[in-house]
């Protein structure tokens, strides 16, 4: 499968704890996005790479929340000290360019104890 | 405000049925509309994709309308199956930036 993979799908946390979950596009997409989704509510967007430049952020995309691609590749979303409302699924998308369609990945649902 | 509203917010048809998927956007300037297919638990996955010139684009039993002038958008699914039980999602993207404004969906369920 040449897919948008991410991992872990699931994780269960409680309040306070550090999370990070990761991204593998696919291989050939320079664009790699992240989203977050509530249940019943589309995507939200919070940041974009080109490459391994994060190029914008989303004013939801708050300073416990870091995302790094540091080689171009793969990302990782980091969230640091969990909250209640971190609960979500978080969603990774891969394009070739910003007109492309976006590739999803199936997401990784958060669950916040 | 850029938004994207959908309507209607939840439909359930009868397999074999046609049905038709309504999106309104404010998002201005435009650069195109997609409409995604998003199963239970899984990511979107993209159906069409629209610019500006396009009324109207086919991908088998599923064909979107654009009214550029309007602002209005419509998914129409032939035949319907019951794998089409899903979330549909219009996604509009802001000529000039890189983030797209997703609709809330419509949930579509199909009994047999």
């Amino acid at each position: 499968d040449t897919g948008v993979s991410q991992n872990p799908r699931h994780k269960i946390t409680k309040r306070g704890q550090n999370v990070t979950f990761r991204c593998d596009p696919i291989s050939e997409h320079n664009r790699l996005y992240w989203y977050r989704q509530t249940l019943g509510q589309g995507p939200e967007f919070l940041t974009y790479f080109q490459n391994e430049a994060q190029l914008e952020k989303s004013r939801l995309l708050s300073d416990r929340f870091s995302a790094e691609r540091p080689k171009g590749s793969f990302s990782t979303l980091e969230i640091q000290r969990t909250e209640q409302g971190d609960s979500a699924m978080y969603l990774c998308a891969s394009s070739l360019a910003g007109y492309q369609p976006q590739h999803f990945g199936d997401g990784t649902r958060l669950s916040i104890l | 405000k850029n938004q994207v509203e959908q309507s209607p917010q939840s439909l359930i048809i009868l397999e074999g049925k046609n049905c038709t998927l309504q999106c309104n956007y404010t998002v201005s300037p435009f650069s195109n509309l997609r409409w995604y297919k998003q199963d239970t638990g899984r990511g979107p996955v993209s159906l069409t994709i629209m610019t500006f010139s396009e009324n109207t684009k086919s991908n088998g039993r599923y064909t979107a309308t654009l009214d550029a002038d309007t602002k209005q958008s419509s998914l129409h699914i032939t035949a319907s199956q019951l794998s089409d039980s899903a979330s549909y999602i219009c996604v509009v993207r802001y000529d000039g930036a890189n983030n797209l404004f997703f609709g809330t969906g419509t949930r579509l369920t199909v009994i047999p």
